[in-house]
């Protein structure tokens, strides 16, 4: 079983929609989750951290389920420039702040 | 700019030969990354840095791969011998000591291809 597994996708939704990714890991001793943005041929970018009560950024929310052991991320109105892969990301636990990636969740917003 | 920078931004090179990559973190961080990504896949973890001290290597790093940080300060990896499966990109990153909640800030990153 992979350490981070998610829906590679692509989710193709029209601009305006509502869209939620979800992420599961397998180390329940995990502490940190992160989810990053990643654009055609650049680097990641952190999007957001997410915390264990749920937190919130303007269009974006992030929650955590430890005892089912995923993260999920929603996108309320989509815009054409959320267009991108969403990586689903778990500190390894052991220190180091070692994260481990998924493979990504392709978001394609259309008009 | 006071980002992560890589350098080269392009490698080719042909099969069997030696490449070197650097890394310039952010001043302030002590902690530096590498990372592999392939097309399709998220970034695979290579190895990591506090200050000077390699402190973690992945299976993935192999007798042909080695990575150093004499001073504390920039990186370089080595990959002698280069192999086709080598072709990826290879971000490194860096972090502040806050942590497991220390966000990593990636590079642009070196894209290699084998040939």
């Amino acid at each position: 079983r992979k350490e981070v597994e998610q829906d590679p996708g692509p989710f193709n939704v029209p601009e305006g929609a509502t869209v939620a990714f979800n992420c599961t890991y397998s180390n329940s001793a995990s502490q940190s989750f992160f989810w990053y943005r990643q654009d055609c041929r650049k680097e990641p970018k952190l999007l957001m951290s997410v915390y264990s009560s749920g937190n919130e950024d303007g269009r974006f929310t992030a929650q955590l389920n430890r005892a089912s052991q995923y993260i999920s991320l929603l996108i309320r109105d989509s815009k054409l420039s959320d267009s991108a892969t969403y990586l689903c990301v778990v500190n390894a636990p052991g220190g180091g702040n070692k994260l481990t990636f998924g493979t990504g969740t392709q978001l394609k917003v259309e008009l | 700019d006071t980002g992560v920078s890589q350098d080269p931004r392009h490698k080719i090179t042909k099969r069997g030969q030696n490449v070197t990559f650097r890394c310039d973190p952010i001043s302030e961080h002590n902690r530096l990354y590498w990372y592999r990504q392939t097309l399709g896949q998220g970034p695979e973890f290579l190895t990591y840095f506090q200050n000077e001290a390699q402190l973690e290597k992945s299976r993935l790093l192999s007798d042909r791969f080695s990575a150093e940080r004499p001073k504390g300060s920039f990186s370089t990896l080595e990959i002698q011998r280069t192999e086709q499966g080598d072709s990826a990109m290879y971000l490194c990153a860096s972090s502040s000591p806050g942590g497991g909640n220390s966000p990593l800030h990636f590079g642009n990153g070196t894209r290699l291809t084998v040939t």
